[in-house]
Order: C-alpha cells, then structure tokens, then sequence
C-alpha cells in the first residue's frame, strides 16, 4: 500500500461548480498537509497548509483535514477555468524545524469546462 | 524575490554522459530539497540539507546519483553515468525554519 493515495483523474467539472479533490494516507506520523497546484510543464505551486484536523479556508478554497480517517481533502468554490491544472496533495512528518521531506501524492488532473 | 533558480531548464545527454543539475534556492531558506518527478512514480523527494549538511538520502536511486550544497545559495544534483530510466523531470525547492516548501521551475532531463 502506498503511503498516500491520491485519483488521479482526469476529474471534468462545469465552470462555477464546487470541486471535492481528495487523498488518504497511512501512516499516523504524518503531521502535516499541504496541497499544491501544478499546471503543465511548470513547478508545484503551493495553496494550502495546515497541520491540525479541521478546516481551513482561503478565497474559494479550503482544505480539510481529518487525522482519525487519515483523510483529507480540498474543496475549490465557483471554479474557474484558470483553476485546470493537476493538484496533488503533499504530506509530511515533523523533523525538529518543520516539516520533514515531503510524500506527495499522484496528483488528480482537474479540467474546468467553460 | 527571484525565487527558486534551477538550471539548466532542459537537459537532453546521451547515455553513460555526466549530468549536473543546478539550484540556487530562495535566501534565507535554511533548508534545500531534490525531488524528482516521473509519470510512473509521481514526485519523490531525492534529498534534502539543512544548513549545508545533508539530512536524509534515502530516496536517492543509487549511486551513480550524489548531490552537494558547498554553501547555502548553491546546490547540485550530479547523475554519473546516465541512463534513460533517468529521464525525468527534477525540482529543486527550499524553506526557512517552520514553514513549507516553494518550488523551483524544474529541469527536463532526457537521456538518449
């Protein structure tokens, strides 16, 4: 089993819908959550981090973390074609400065159909 | 500023030859990453330092991969002899002390 699993799509949505990307993962060490954004033939961009269970909330997006589950999710409000990209989730232990090298996830390929 | 700089952008060698992949990681960031980036496997961390020194390798391949940070504004990844399976796409990324990671433009390495 991997240690995060993560669909990868493609996932094809109408333009102003509520998008629910997700991953789930195995080992109880992992502290914290993160979700970057990556468009083609470009660099992760990072969007969301957080290390407690529960929601977080930015603009149209807000992550949700859920560690009795070992889930976690991102939710995109009123998306926009410009938000077509792959997401992938990110998640790492703590090593004394932070967190520690990060274990990524697939990555799921949205598409924002105008 | 500038960001993460990896150079160069686009590598294309033939097998056998030595690749060196470059990253110049944001000021101030305490801590530098390699990770690679294929189809097949996804993103996997390589390696990273803290302050210069190396904290964790075991995501290196094997050793024809080794990679240095002389000081805190320059890092290599070296791949010695090349082969195809290395084909990939390699990103270099820092952070400062309790923070997360921003990301370079990566390198396209092909090997022929």
């Amino acid at each position: 089993q991997k240690e995060v699993e993560q669909d990868p799509g493609p996932l094809s949505v109408p333009e102003g819908a509520i998008v629910s990307l997700n991953c789930t993962y195995s080992n109880s060490a992992f502290q914290y959550f993160m979700w970057y954004r990556q468009y083609s033939r470009k660099g992760p961009e990072l969007l969301m981090y957080t290390y407690s269970s529960g929601n977080k909330e930015d603009g149209r997006f807000t992550a949700q973390v859920d560690k009795s589950s070992k889930y976690i999710s991102l939710f995109i409000r009123d998306s926009q074609p410009s938000d077509s990209a792959t997401y992938l989730c990110a998640l790492a232990r703590y090593s004394g400065g932070g967190a520690d090298g990060l274990t990524f996830g697939k990555g799921t390929h949205l598409i924002i159909q105008p | 500023d500038a960001g993460v700089i990896q150079s160069p952008r686009h590598e294309v060698t033939e097998m056998g030859q030595e690749v060196t992949l470059r990253c110049k990681p944001i000021s101030g960031h305490d801590y530098l990453f390699w990770y690679r980036q294929t189809m097949m496997r996804g993103l996997e961390l390589l390696i990273y330092f803290n302050n210069n020194v190396p904290i964790d390798d075991s995501g290196m391949p094997e050793d024809r991969f080794s990679a240095k940070m002389p000081n805190a504004s320059f890092s290599t990844l070296k791949i010695q002899p090349s082969e195809p399976r290395d084909s990939a796409v390699y990103f270099c990324a820092s952070r400062p002390v309790s923070d997360t990671q921003y990301f370079g433009p990566g390198t396209r390495l092909t090997v022929l």
